[in-house]
């Protein structure tokens, strides 16, 4: 595709519901990232993947957030029982190489928690 | 850890102005840093790339340096717009990609 796409864009969800927020990366891009953003602050890692490799899962901030991702191509993160702090932006990027290319982002997921 | 700073937190200056932003990073292995923008509610637009190899890269109006041996790179902006008002955000590179919380900056008419 032209760029990252992430779906949906807007999700209001009850607290105690799970969610699920999807990433199509560049097409041939290896490299993965998920980022939290809450109101008024800065990007939080959340978890990174490149190419077959173990996922970097060091920021995800608890047993409730997981991702996926299965080769190149899509990844999914999940958040279960949700709970009112997670509300906020969710933000993936793809690079095809972490070491000397760009990352380009999405325009992100809003997750309300209600 | 990589931890990543910036700052100024926000700038204000009057349009015509050239100014400066900063940011410093702990863990000079870096593999490249990259300098976004993010207008409020969007997402984030790269603006440059300095690979480590790299000492600057210029792009219009923008210029960013990067001194990986001090853990620090400047992002330049000459002759400021009230178009250029936006947060940015610098990131490094190297295992995974980590960002500074950002400038907010603001250019008034």
């Amino acid at each position: 595709g032209a760029g990252v796409s992430q779906s949906p864009s807007n999700k209001v969800t009850e607290k105690g519901k799970d969610v699920e927020l999807r990433c199509d990366p560049i097409s041939g891009h290896t490299a993965l990232y998920w980022y939290r953003q809450r109101l008024g602050q800065g990007l939080e890692f959340l978890i990174y993947f490149q190419g077959n490799s173990a996922p970097d899962k060091s920021g995800l901030p608890s047993d409730r957030f997981s991702a996926e991702r299965t080769g190149e191509s899509v990844s999914t993160l999940t958040i279960q029982r949700t709970q009112q702090e997670d509300s906020a932006v969710y933000l993936c990027a793809s690079s095809s190489d972490f070491t000397d290319t760009e990352a380009f982002f999405g325009q992100g997921t809003r997750l309300t928690v209600v | 850890k990589q931890e990543v700073t910036q700052i100024p937190a926000a700038l204000s200056v009057p349009e015509g102005e050239n100014l400066v932003l900063n940011c410093s990073f702990t863990d000079s292995a870096i593999y490249n840093l990259q300098w976004f923008r993010q207008d409020p509610g969007k997402g984030l637009t790269s603006l440059l790339l300095i690979q480590s190899s790299q000492r600057e890269q210029t792009s219009g109006r923008l210029n960013a340096s990067l001194d990986k041996s001090s853990g620090r790179s400047t992002l330049y902006i000459a002759a400021s717009q009230p178009g250029d008002s936006a947060t940015y955000l610098c990131a490094v590179s190297k295992n995974d990609m980590r960002f500074g919380a950002g400038t907010r900056l603001t250019v008034k008419p």
